[in-house]
């Protein structure tokens, strides 16, 4: 059963890089899913889409934040990152990682395995 | 780019009663890109319905997604306790590849 947990620091100073990293077990991050990605939630909000890793290796983010994120996969720890540049009080939030793990077919696009989430503070 | 708008915002009813959540796009969306969560307090969110209408592993019947289009509906059939919280759909847009969450409608005991 593929289970996610997120880590990094819960702190992040203003105009500092934050980097989450969220490792993957239960199934190999090679052939386990489609695809990777990073969500979060600011306090009391809803959920906003940050970015999604393919198999392929493409990485597409969400436009409003596409100048400052970056994902990217580590095979040999089984592991997917998320760095967020330049980072202000906006970027307060819990930050979760998701990815399909179903065995639906390919055409259905949505998340059904999600880390717990953990939480990011931008304060200096 | 599309964008989900829910309703209600917050839908407050008793246990036993039948809920309808909306759940409008601004442009057509494939069935296919559609689903929705449950998320409650302190938890991340659950996946219940995937492709508009089938049901996730392990989430119960009373669940049910319908809808096409523009138009798509959770309908609850009879709240139990546990059925209290947020509600979220999803959509999937294909060019560029990219998921959008609608706000959410909150569930909350009358």
């Amino acid at each position: 059963q593929l289970q996610l947990q997120e880590s990094g620091p819960g702190l992040v100073k203003p105009s500092e890089t934050l980097s989450l990293t969220c490792t993957v077990s239960g199934g190999s991050i090679s052939s386990s899913s489609y695809y990777w990605g990073w969500i979060r939630q600011p306090p009391g909000k809803g959920l906003e889409w940050i970015g999604s890793i393919y198999y392929s290796g493409s990485t597409y983010y969400n436009p409003s934040l596409k100048s400052r994120v970056t994902i990217s996969v580590d095979t040999s720890k089984n592991q997917f990152s998320l760095k967020l540049s330049s980072v202000t009080a906006a970027d307060t939030a819990v930050y979760y990682c998701a990815t399909r793990a179903g065995t639906a077919p390919y055409y259905y696009y949505y998340m059904d395995v999600w880390g717990k989430g953990t939480t990011v503070t931008v304060s200096s | 780019e599309i964008v989900l708008t829910q309703s209600p915002g917050t839908l407050s009813l008793s246990p036993g009663e039948r809920a309808t959540l909306s759940c409008r796009a601004s442009q057509s969306v494939s069935s296919s890109y559609l689903a929705w969560y449950q998320q409650k307090p302190g938890q991340a969110p659950r996946l219940l319905i995937y492709g508009a209408s089938s049901r996730a592993t392990g989430i119960p019947d009373r669940f049910s997604g319908s809808g096409s289009g523009t138009d798509f509906t959770l309908t609850i059939s009879r709240l139990e306790p546990e059925d209290f919280a947020v509600y979220y759909c999803q959509q999937y847009g294909s060019s560029p590849p990219r998921f959008t969450f609608g706000p959410g409608t909150k569930v909350d005991i009358k």
